[in-house]
């Protein structure tokens, strides 16, 4: 079965700085898509970026970058410029047919 | 706003009770998908359907249900409800079973 850990139940970071928020998954498949979820206070999910595994390029919206690394099955975000707006519970997840495998969920504070 | 709505927004019952919960897709997605989050299990996948077919099947207790109807709106059936129920039930919706899915806002069960 597939599983996806977020070792970082609580991240902080200075507004305007930088943070990365780690992930690691297992899994044996070859063909799978991950992703970042945002859940702010109002608890909506919000699709944050999205990887496919077979792309080597780094997605990248905006802000928000990944650092994927297929070999080690590790998948983080990093957070650019990180605004007050930032602050939420970040969600990664993982794909390999159409059911969402998600993380344990990682609360980011962002401080003025 | 994703587009995806779900009502009600929120749901007081007893135990014991059986309730339904309804999901409008995005325009032209054709797979709606069924979450649970409960602050012991996480965000956990239901079910999944297809344009009408049940596609794939999750950690689904036997009291709840799904369909999903011609519409391509879809409902969840949570019968014999017990206070463990308790959670923010997400439907989630993409083009198709490998696409983006783009979460609603989510029906706020409470059993008491």
């Amino acid at each position: 079965a597939q599983t996806v850990t977020q070792s970082q139940p609580e991240m902080s970071v200075q507004e305007a700085e930088t943070v990365t928020l780690s992930c690691t998954y297992d899994t044996s498949e070859s063909d799978y898509y991950l992703f970042w979820y945002k859940q702010p206070p109002s608890r909506q999910m919000i699709l944050v970026i999205r990887q496919e595994a077979y792309k080597q390029q780094n997605a990248t919206e905006n802000r928000f970058s990944v650092n994927f690394q297929k070999a080690a099955k590790s998948f983080s975000l990093k957070i650019s410029d990180s605004q007050l707006g930032d602050a939420a519970m970040y969600f990664c997840a993982y794909a390999s047919g159409s059911r969402l495998t998600f993380g344990e969920g990682t609360q980011l504070t962002v401080n003025p | 706003d994703s587009g995806v709505t779900q009502t009600p927004k929120h749901l007081i019952t007893a135990t014991g009770q059986r309730v339904t919960l309804r999901c409008s897709p995005r325009s032209g997605d054709l797979s709606v998908y069924w979450y649970q989050q409960s602050l012991d299990q996480g965000l956990q996948f239901l079910i999944q359907y297809y344009n009408g077919e049940e596609r794939a099947k999750g950690n689904i207790l036997e009291r709840f249900s799904a369909q999903q109807f011609p519409d391509l709106h879809s409902e969840l059936n949570l019968s014999s409800l017990e206070l463990g129920d308790s959670a923010l039930y997400f439907c989630a919706s993409s083009v198709g079973p490998r696409d983006k899915q783009y979460f609603g806002p989510g029906t706020r069960l409470t059993v008491t």
